[in-house]
């Protein structure tokens, strides 16, 4: 069972466009994490949103919590080659004994020159 | 800093083999994890630590075994090495229960 939904699974842009990819679950998280990975490197982090509403922003991304802490989405505004990657959210919940972190399928985001 | 160290790189194992692959930190984060990355998955979740000498299950769990004697390290072990353990492995450590991972840069592993 998946936690977390990301959509869409590839994306495809010219430079400069702008795009958004949402992530979407059932469950409440108590925070929210994205990253970015590019191949044959693990994940790094974008940033982490706590509170429900919250919007972060890093250069030209933008990150929403979702106000029942369930969703988020990734925002970014004229892309660039160097946004190509594989894009991931994940969420901390409390689940069995402590908290864990699990991760969405994954947005592939490719920005053509 | 040296950060999240997994080794080793690449490894090929036979089937029914075992082995141990790797995982250090040197930020003294509290919250270490284990991942197994497959085409179309995701990452998903094989076992999880919040501190020495406390580990639990994640999604994935069968067909591995860990322990966190100290605060550094935090070991992944195949028992029985199958076909469908082919995967690329990371461990990541945070500070915070809320996440907000480091991670190693993976150990991709074939079984044949």
């Amino acid at each position: 069972t998946q936690l977390l939904e990301q959509s869409p699974q590839f994306l495809s842009i010219q430079e400069g466009e702008n795009l958004t990819v949402y992530c979407n679950s059932s469950s409440v998280f108590s925070s929210l994490q994205w990253y970015r990975q590019e191949p044959g490197e693990g994940p790094v982090l974008l940033v982490t949103v706590v509170t429900g509403g919250e919007v972060k922003k890093l250069k030209r991304l933008t990150f929403q919590f979702g106000d029942a802490r369930k969703d988020s989405s990734l925002h970014i505004t004229a892309a660039q080659p160097g946004d190509t990657g594989l894009y991931l959210c994940a969420g901390s919940h409390h689940s069995g004994g402590y908290q864990k972190v699990t991760f969405g399928t994954g947005t592939k985001l490719q920005v053509i020159p | 800093n040296a950060g999240v160290t997994q080794t080793p790189k690449f490894q090929v194992l036979k089937t029914g083999q075992s082995m141990t692959l790797q995982c250090a930190q040197d930020m003294n984060h509290e919250y270490m994890s284990w991942y197994r990355q497959d085409p179309g998955m995701g990452l998903r979740l094989i076992h999880y630590s919040v501190g020495a000498g406390i580990t639990d299950q994640g999604e994935v769990p069968n067909g591995y075994n860990v322990s966190r004697s100290t605060t550094e390290d935090f070991p992944l072990r195949l028992l029985s090495a199958a076909p469908s353990q082919t995967s690329v492995y990371f461990c990541a450590s945070s500070f915070s229960r809320l996440g907000g991972y480091t991670f190693g840069s993976g150990t991709r592993l074939t079984v044949v």
